[in-house]
């Protein structure tokens, strides 16, 4: 059971939009910044969002995020058949004083 | 940039050990936060273990408190994890990984395949 909640799959049509959610609580999502991770099977995960919204270099701006509260969005506009893969949501619980991620999220793209 | 590349893993009885290496180029050990994560088949992220840079300030995650233990060669700018007491559910993909910004973990190493099986 993950601390963070995420949906186990989306899926979208190539060219639409998706959201993946991350419900967390007072103690992590809501007072701590959140990353998102993308993984594509049998390879490491790859940072796609830090500090709540920023892009590091390289990573395409169709990937964006917001929070709020106690949630977080990651969204991805424009699909392509090659965004098929993990997502994961991450951030600083400090009841647990752990470092948590959602349970992951798989992406299809029809 | 960075890159990290881990080594070290393996297939070990359970109640053995294993010490796993996370060699970092492209910028100090000691200037960042790193992080061991684990991944076991078919699962998602695991917390392992955190090292903080500058101090000495480390962390373990439950499940492995009392068992592993993180730690850094400056000199040769490598990162450890020695993993004692191993059990079958600590059978994962092991990754190190750098804080970059507040939790954002980049970048990851290849990982390291751990198996605990008799």
């Amino acid at each position: 059971q993950s601390v963070l909640t995420q949906p186990p799959s989306v899926s979208a049509a190539p060219g639409q939009k998706v959201t993946i959610s991350c419900s967390g609580s007072d103690s992590n999502i809501g007072i701590d910044y959140v990353s998102w991770y993308q993984q594509f099977p049998g390879t490491a995960p790859k940072l796609l969002i830090y500090e709540n919204n920023r892009r590091p270099s390289g990573i395409a701006d169709r990937f964006s995020a917001s929070k709020s509260g106690t949630s977080a969005t990651l969204v991805i506009t424009g699909l392509q058949t090659g965004d098929e893969a993990d997502y994961y949501c991450g951030t600083w619980d400090r009841s647990l004083n752990d470092v948590v991620f959602g349970g992951g999220t798989k992406l299809t793209v029809l | 940039e960075g890159q990290l590349v881990e080594s070290g893993g393996g297939l070990v009885q359970p109640g053995g050990s294993l010490r796993l290496s996370c060699a970092a180029s492209g910028f100090k050990l000691t200037d960042f936060w790193m992080y061991w994560v684990r991944q076991a088949p078919g699962k998602g992220l695991e917390w392992v273990a955190r090292l903080e840079g500058v101090g000495s300030t480390i962390g373990y995650a439950d499940s492995v408190r009392g068992r592993f233990t993180i730690s850094r060669d400056n000199a040769r700018n490598t990162l450890y994890l020695q993993m004692s007491s191993l059990r079958v559910d600590d059978t994962a993909v092991y990754y190190c990984a750098r804080d970059f910004r507040y939790l954002g973990l980049d970048p990851w190493g290849q990982g390291t395949v751990v198996t605990v099986s008799s």
